[in-house]
C-alpha cells in the first residue's frame, strides 16, 4: 500500500532564506512523486513531479524538490523564501503499477516571515 | 481552457438525508478522482474513474459511492448523511498517469 509522510505540521522560515518542505513516502513498486500547494481560500495547485530521470525536479514558483530513492524521499525546496510562498503543502505518491490512485500527505504549512 | 467545475460549491443537509456532487473534468481527460478533505484528516482518497470504471476506491463506507459517465463527467452520492461527512470534497482529473492532477474548487458539505 502507497503511504506518505510528512513530519512536520507546521515550517517557519525567513523571507529570503532557503526553505525545505519534508516528505518521505512508501510504496510497493516505482513511484510517481508529486508536490501541490494550497492558499488561502484557493484550490490545490500543481507544482511539480518526479516521474523519472533526473532526482531534481523544477517546478512552479522557484521550487524545485530531490528525489532520494535510497532514503524514500522528496523534499520540496526552495532556495530564496517569498512571504507569498505562505501556504499549505502536500506531498503525494502514486504507484505507477495502481492507476491514478495518487495518496497524499497530511500537508505541511508554511509561514514565511517578511 | 475550462478546469475541472464542482457543483454545487455548498451544500447543507441533515443527517439521514442523501446527496450527489457533481464533477466535471477538463475536456479530454478521462481519469477523475474523488477525495474528502477535513482539518483532523487531511486529503482522503474516495475513488477514481477512468473511462466509466472505478479502478481504485478507497477505505469509505459504501455509503459513498460515485459514477462517471460516457462525457466523463463523474457524479459522488453520499446516502444516509452523518455529521462526520461534513467536508470538503474535491474533484481532480487527469489526462495520463504521468501528470498531475487538476483540482476543481470543491463541494463543502455540512451536514447538521
Amino acid at each position: 500500500a502507497q503511504s506518505v509522510a510528512q513530519p512536520e505540521d507546521q515550517v517557519n522560515v525567513a523571507e529570503g532564506n532557503p526553505l525545505t518542505v519534508k516528505c518521505t513516502y512508501s510504496v510497493s513498486g516505482n513511484p510517481y512523486l508529486f508536490w501541490y500547494v494550497q492558499y488561502p481560500n484557493r484550490g490545490l495547485q500543481f507544482l511539480l513531479k518526479y516521474i523519472t530521470g533526473d532526482n531534481l525536479v523544477k517546478g512552479s514558483y522557484g521550487f524545485e524538490a530531490e528525489f532520494n530513492k535510497s532514503q524514500t524521499s522528496f523534499h520540496l525546496k526552495k532556495p530564496s523564501a517569498l512571504v507569498s510562498d505562505s501556504a499549505l503543502y502536500f506531498c503525494a505518491v502514486r504507484d505507477k503499477t495502481g492507476g491514478f490512485k495518487t495518496i497524499f500527505g497530511a500537508g505541511t504549512r508554511l509561514f514565511v516571515k517578511a | 481552457k475550462a478546469g475541472v467545475t464542482q457543483t454545487p460549491r455548498y451544500l447543507i443537509k441533515t443527517r439521514g438525508q442523501q446527496v450527489t456532487l457533481s464533477c466535471s473534468p477538463i475536456s479530454g481527460h478521462r481519469s477523475v478522482s474523488w477525495y474528502q478533505q477535513t482539518p483532523g484528516q487531511g486529503l482522503q482518497f474516495l475513488f477514481e474513474y477512468f473511462s466509466e470504471t472505478q479502478r481504485n476506491k478507497g477505505n469509505f463506507p459504501g455509503r459513498f459511492s460515485g459514477r462517471q459517465f460516457s462525457n466523463s463527467r463523474s457524479e459522488m452520492n453520499v446516502s444516509t448523511l452523518e455529521l462526520g461527512d461534513s467536508a470538503l470534497y474535491l474533484c481532480a482529473s487527469s489526462s495520463g498517469e504521468n501528470y498531475g492532477y487538476t483540482f476543481g474548487s470543491g463541494t463543502r458539505l455540512t451536514v447538521v
